[in-house]
């Protein structure tokens, strides 16, 4: 049962654009909503994070907008870059009772053209 | 800090063999998940090592296990080995339960 289901699978921005993924997710005990950049031939590594008492973070150029309500949260790449151009994996996990078992939306490919 | 590393970074077997990965996480972390990324599933959870205790357990035949030392370093083995067993084989580390930090991986290839 696919718990987290992603869009768009694949985008291309213009460089200075910004990139948007989306999120959603059925089990409404997630409670730790992190986001992962991948790059050919390397692991995800962890870009930014968020939990359900916020409805937004951002770190530098990379916001999370979290809408617990709709049972949505997406990423917002501002100015993106050509070295942004990764996949992108959202995740979602129940920290106090799962432990770290993260379960992963099937991932963006996104390629920013210069 | 050193990052989590993985070896071997790639191995190729024969179907029928087993294979061995190991994982060493970031010093201190004590908890280490296993994932397997392919092209068709994506990205799924194998399982998770706790203080040398299986704290959880994704949906993988029992080919698939685990197991943690007291120095949190984690190796998986997969026996009998199958084609579809081809895949990317990630190891995350964290302090408790969410922060992850994965590894470079290790890419197995099944002929």
């Amino acid at each position: 049962q696919q718990q987290v289901k992603q869009s768009p699978q694949s985008l291309i921005v213009q460089k200075g654009g910004i990139s948007i993924i989306n999120c959603a997710y059925e089990n409404t005990a997630f409670d730790y909503f992190p986001w992962y950049q991948q790059f050919p031939g390397k692991g995800p590594a962890l870009l930014i994070a968020i939990r359900p008492d916020v409805s937004e973070k951002k770190e530098g150029r990379f916001t999370i907008s979290f809408n617990k309500s709709a049972k949505q949260f997406s990423l917002h790449i501002m100015d993106s870059q050509p070295g942004d151009s990764a996949t992108y994996f959202c995740a979602a996990s129940v920290p106090k009772t799962s432990g770290s078992r993260l379960t992963f939306g099937e991932g963006t490919q996104l390629t920013v053209n210069p | 800090k050193a990052g989590v590393t993985q070896t071997p970074r790639y191995l190729i077997k024969t179907r029928g063999q087993q294979v061995t990965l190991s994982c060493s996480p970031i010093s201190g972390h004590r908890s280490v998940s296993w994932y397997q990324q392919t092209p068709g599933q994506g990205l799924q959870f194998l399982f998770e090592y706790f203080s040398e205790t299986q704290r959880n357990k994704g949906n993988f035949p029992g080919r698939f296990s685990g197991r943690q030392f007291s120095n949190s370093r984690s190796e998986m083995n997969v026996s009998t080995l199958e084609l579809g067993d081809s895949a990317l084989y990630l190891c995350a580390s964290s302090l408790g339960s969410d922060e992850q930090y994965f590894g470079p991986g290790t890419r197995l290839t099944v002929t």
